[in-house]
């Protein structure tokens, strides 16, 4: 199966700097990649996803960039607000459309 | 709201003993994903269901099963539970494969086992 590591676990910021977490996944095969926010004790909400035919999406604040040779994938939050302080998974889906999921990355937006 | 509904929310239950928790998928999603969230293992794909078939099958232990009806809803059936099976289940759907969006997975609130 496929195999998502994801780093840093834990990260704080102050308000308005800029936050990436970064992950690798394993199986060549994988073909889609989306980012999840959990907010404690609720459900994972998608909160943007990227395709393997593409290199790079961006959403207002969140951006997603993906390297495929090298098989990592990246999630940018800039001027980031109180607000986005939650938990974020990092995916990767084989054709069959199972997800793999990272760790998560504890974030820590300090007004 | 995702549109994705389980039940219970909560379920507290003994060692032993034998649950089974249900999805019911958004309006027209065909495909059924269950999830286990614990907090010493993430989120972990368990089974993936498609029109009433079984798809894929990840980290599931031979103590669980699960099903899809002919309606879509789906049920997560646990059991000989173990201390260790405490954790956040999630299901989650999406619509049929070539379908635009396919791709996209929508959680719903999850079921918290508690397992005594």
């Amino acid at each position: 199966g496929e195999n998502v590591e994801q780093h840093p676990s834990t990260l704080s910021v102050q308000e308005g700097d800029s936050a990436v977490i970064k992950c690798t996944y394993s199986d060549s095969a994988s073909n889609y990649f989306p980012w999840y926010k959990q907010e404690l004790g609720k459900r994972p909400q998608l909160i943007i996803d990227i395709r393997s035919n593409v290199g790079e999406k961006k959403d207002q604040r969140i951006a997603v960039t993906l390297n495929k040779t090298a098989k990592h994938f990246s999630l940018h939050i800039t001027e980031t607000q109180p607000e986005d302080s939650a938990v974020y998974f990092c995916a990767a889906s084989l054709p069959g459309n199972q997800f793999y999921f990272g760790t998560g990355t504890s974030l820590t937006v300090i007004p | 709201d995702s549109g994705v509904t389980q039940t219970p929310k909560h379920l507290i239950t003994a060692t032993g003993q034998r649950v089974t928790l249900r999805c019911s998928p958004r309006s027209g999603d065909l495909s059924v994903y269950w999830y286990q969230q614990s907090l010493d293992q993430g989120l972990q794909f368990l089974i993936q269901y498609y029109n009433g078939e079984e798809r894929a099958k990840g980290n599931i232990l031979e103590r669980f099963s699960a099903q899809q009806f002919p309606d879509l809803h789906s049920e997560l059936n646990l059991s000989s539970l173990e201390l260790g099976d405490s954790a956040l289940y999630f299901c989650a759907s999406s619509v049929a494969p070539g379908s635009p969006g396919h791709y996209e997975q929508y959680f719903g609130p999850g079921t918290r086992l508690t397992v005594t």
